[in-house]
């Protein structure tokens, strides 16, 4: 069991930059989650894919955001023109289908700083 | 708009003794609730469940308390000891099953 996985684990970006993070799920994990957590806060919701489709994102997701899970397995979440208010940790998490379905594993996190 | 609300940033206990953490819900909507343990540098941990049919779920040490008319509910660890020292988040889940809402977190702290 090598549990979620999250690539890279820090980024440090300059403002206006395009950053991508890759999510690697438990195997056979049909649902992945992105997340983001600032300081002092818990983690927020941003995206929910369902095998390779994405099935509900975050009303106060930025379209500068964008999310992929191309044939089921990892995901990448993209941001655009990076802002300073960007900077924070995102976290992906997948959970299986069925009775335990509520259940994430969460990875280490990715951590962004936008100068 | 905050729908968990988790009052208490912090937390220190005797080891041994009972950790109470506490979290507050909005939505009388909310039919399932979470509490996950996050240490540094990791990602949060499940730890317990409960589905808002119930009002409480024990697994070993730890027992989650749910009260729907005060939309509150309460995690215990007894005996505390110096590895529950982490930060405990609640979680929500919300009406379409897929979104998550979570508090903000009680840093748990018990002293040996």
């Amino acid at each position: 069991d090598t549990g979620v996985s999250q690539d890279p684990r820090h980024k440090i970006t300059k403002r206006g930059q395009n950053v991508t993070f890759r999510c690697d799920p438990i195997s056979e994990h049909n649902r992945l989650y992105w997340y983001r957590q600032t300081l002092g806060q818990g983690p927020e919701f941003l995206t929910y894919f369902q095998n390779e489709a994405q099935l509900e994102k975050s009303r106060l997701l930025s379209d500068r955001f964008s999310a992929e899970r191309p044939k089921g397995s990892f995901s990448t979440l993209e941001i655009q023109r990076t802002e300073q208010g960007d900077s924070a940790m995102y976290l992906c998490a997948s959970s299986p289908q069925g009775i335990s379905s509520d259940t994430q594993y969460f990875g280490p996190g990715t951590r962004l700083t936008v100068l | 708009d905050q729908q968990v609300k988790q009052n208490s940033p912090s937390l220190s206990v005797q080891e041994g003794r009972i950790s109470i953490l506490n979290c507050d819900y909005t939505n009388s909507m909310f039919d399932y609730f979470l509490w996950y343990k996050k240490y540094p540098a990791e990602g949060p941990t499940f730890l317990i469940s409960i589905s808002s049919i119930k009002d409480k779920n024990e697994d070993g040490r730890f027992t989650v308390f749910l009260n729907k008319s005060a939309k509150h509910l309460s995690l215990h660890i007894v005996p505390s000891q110096p590895g529950d020292s982490a930060v405990y988040f609640c979680a929500a889940r919300g009406l379409t099953g897929n979104q998550f809402y979570f508090g903000t977190g009680t840093s748990l702290t018990v002293i040996p």
